[in-house]
């Protein structure tokens, strides 16, 4: 099974760029890679979704690189609202891997 | 739409007791999953239900639990006995697809604690 590893915890302040990393060395052809968040006591909600180059959203962009076995989620001016745990997930539905959500990494977004 | 709905949102039960989780999910969604959530094992799929019949339960602890969907409105997950270690958060989310653009959309959850 495809795994992903993410840095457990990041912290950063009020207005800065915040990038989080996520590696699938293992990433098959068929794969997307898909960042969810998740506040407390709610469940993860949805961010972005990308196959290849870059993607951008209302909230976040998403990069991945030519062999695709890294992908980075990137928040443009993070607010404190943002403090929450994001999950990198990869895989194709059909199979268990699109819904396996690893550790996450929480971010701490100071003032 | 009012999103995805389950019930109870809390639960408090006692060791040996059936508990019965509920959840409703957005309509015209044709995949339903649950997952359960703790501190110690994270994020778990426990199955997974496509146009109302399960695809994939090999997530599902033990006979004691089951999960069914009668209807494209609703489905439950059974515990029956229930144990402490059972206790935790249980998500049910739906999605509109099972392809690429799998979206998943989560309720609220239920916080079980059995003691």
């Amino acid at each position: 099974l495809a795994k992903t590893t993410q840095p457990i915890s990041m912290d950063s302040y009020e207005g800065q760029e915040v990038n989080i990393t996520c590696s699938h060395n293992n990433i098959a052809t068929n794969d997307y890679i898909t960042w969810y968040q998740q506040f407390p006591s709610q469940g993860p909600r949805f961010i972005i979704q990308g196959y290849k180059t870059k993607v951008t959203n209302e909230v976040a962009s998403l990069f991945i690189p030519a062999d695709r076995k890294s992908s980075t989620l990137s928040l443009p001016r993070v607010s404190l609202s943002d403090t929450a745990v994001y999950y990198c997930l990869v895989g194709s539905l059909g199979g268990r891997r699109a819904l396996t959500f690893g550790s996450g990494t929480r971010l701490q977004v100071q003032p | 739409d009012a999103g995805v709905i389950q019930s109870p949102r809390h639960e408090v039960t006692e060791m040996g007791q059936e508990v019965t989780l509920r959840c409703k999910p957005i309509s015209g969604h044709d995949y339903l999953f649950w997952y359960r959530q703790t501190m110690m094992r994270g994020l778990e799929l426990l199955i997974y239900f496509n146009n109302n019949v399960p695809i994939d339960d090999s997530g599902m602890p033990e006979d004691r639990f089951s999960a069914k969907m009668p209807n494209a409105s609703f489905s439950t997950l059974k515990i029956q006995p229930s144990e402490p270690r059972d206790s935790a958060v249980y998500f049910c989310a739906s999605s509109r697809s099972g392809g690429p653009n799998n979206e998943q959309f989560f309720g609220p959850g239920t916080r079980l604690t059995v003691l």
